[in-house]
């Protein structure tokens, strides 16, 4: 069963705008993961924010967390070519030991 | 050694052969999975082996049987598969079982079942 609800789907911008993708989540959490798959290849993390974190920054990365709404935005600066890919977030769950769950992910397209 | 390394790349198979295939990671994680993809979704979780044991088991046919050799090692062996078994098969690690790191995945394995 799928723990977290990207929006929106898909996302195509002009290189150098932002982007921001939205996760929303059902169940309390432990902490949230934002993960980025090119095409047909492996997932590679990018960044996990905790339960009693509202904001993190990695490089171009901005994730923030609400917590109230059960909510989480990843917001990419800057975009570059290679930020094409898919993006999707994990959410674990506070009663859901050993896994994380993924949601349905928002596929993000920049236009050169 | 800081990722996840998954054979074959592609395998193509018929519906009565019996394959496996491998997952290796020598970065010290207790805690492995496999996740089957099918395209345009998201990871769906099949098995999880925290410190060699099978600790999750989402209700994966018994066509598809993990192992778990050493603390390295993941297999996932295959038999009498489906077509509707085609699919991209991730396996990840994590340094334990809750995943509080965040997950290493491997490139995975495009499986074609035919």
């Amino acid at each position: 069963s799928q723990q977290g609800e990207e929006d929106p789907q898909a996302l195509s911008i002009q290189e150098g705008e932002n982007a921001t993708m939205n996760c929303s989540y059902k169940t309390s959490i432990n902490n949230l993961q934002w993960y980025r798959q090119n095409s047909g290849r492996g997932l590679v993390h990018l960044i996990l924010i905790r339960s009693n974190e509202r904001e993190k920054h990695s490089g171009r990365l901005r994730v923030t967390l609400d917590t109230s709404k059960k909510s989480s935005s990843l917001l990419i600066t800057a975009s570059r070519a290679a930020d094409t890919a898919s993006y999707f977030c994990a959410t674990d769950g506070r009663n859901r030991d050993d896994k994380i769950i993924f949601g349905k992910g928002t596929r993000l397209h920049i236009l050169p | 050694d800081t990722e996840v390394t998954q054979t074959p790349k592609h395998l193509v198979m018929g519906m009565t052969n019996k394959k496996s295939l491998k997952c290796e990671q020598h970065m010290g994680h207790r805690a492995m999975y496999w996740y089957k993809q099918k395209a345009k979704k998201p990871p769906e979780l099949m098995f999880v082996y925290s410190y060699e044991k099978l600790s999750i088991n989402e209700s994966v046919p018994s066509r598809f049987s993990p192992e778990c050799p050493n603390s390295s090692l993941l297999n996932l062996h295959l038999h009498a598969l489906q077509p509707e078994d085609s699919a991209l098969y991730l396996c990840a690690s994590s340094q334990e079982r809750t995943g509080l790191y965040g997950y290493t995945f491997g490139s995975g394995t495009r499986l074609t079942v035919v």
